[in-house]
């Protein structure tokens, strides 16, 4: 059974930093691409970063793009987020993604709750 | 980017009904696009894929239609657990994005 289980999230003052991690079971990390979507409180869906199979293709929205590195440990079946220069309005539950071999999106984590705020 | 805009953003509904939702890309996606339901504190579950494909294990009743900027989520006969929040996403580009999301209430 395909599994993506999220960790890293809490509460952390406006400046800070976070690491959020996503273990994968069920299947083998290195075939599949990857990305973070977050959903603030209230609001829609917002994909964050997409990372290719090898890692050598990486992409940010530009609302994180030089504050949010994307990263993967294929061995150890895990995607990573580093969240540096946290700002209130990047409080948002952070889901890891899967995209599959045929379908875009298939797999979607429970998410991780990450709260910036004083 | 891609605008993905989805009606209604919420509707309620009794069990037995037929329940449509729309989402609307603000240009051209294919047939890049999927539908979620998503329940509290659980992972969004995937429903439909490719715009009218439906992912293995879910129920018939669902269905889903379109191309390029229209698409259509059908539920037939709803069931109590189809309560939910349903949404869309385009995937025509690496930037995901997503509709705003359907939440279906029990009427």
């Amino acid at each position: 059974e395909v599994q993506l289980v999220e960790s890293g999230g809490g509460l952390v003052q406006p400046g800070g930093s976070l690491r959020l991690s996503c273990a994968a079971s069920g299947f083998t990390l290195s075939s599949y691409e990857m990305n973070w979507v977050r959903q603030a409180p209230g609001k829609g869906l917002e994909w964050v970063s997409y990372i290719s199979y090898s890692g050598s293709t990486i992409y940010y929205a530009d609302s994180v793009k030089g504050r949010f590195t994307i990263s993967r440990d294929n061995a150890e079946n895990s995607l990573h987020l580093q969240m540096n220069s946290l700002r209130v309005e990047d409080t948002a539950v952070y889901y890891c993604v899967r995209d599959g071999m045929v379908i875009k999106s298939d797999y979607w984590g429970q998410g991780t709750l990450v709260t910036v705020s004083a | 980017d891609i605008q993905m805009t989805q009606s209604p953003s919420s509707l309620s509904a009794s069990v037995g009904d037929r329940v449509t939702i729309t989402c609307r890309a603000s240009q051209s996606v294919s047939t890049y696009l999927n539908w979620y339901q998503h329940k509290p504190r659980k992972a969004p579950k995937l429903l439909i894929y490719a715009a009218s494909n439906l992912q293995s294990g879910v129920p018939s009743r669902f269905s889903g239609s379109g191309s390029g900027t229209d698409f259509t989520l059908t539920i037939n006969s709803l069931q109590p657990e189809d309560f939910a929040t349903y949404f869309c996403q385009q995937s025509y580009t690496t930037a995901l994005s997503f509709g705003g999301g359907t939440k279906v209430e029990i009427k």
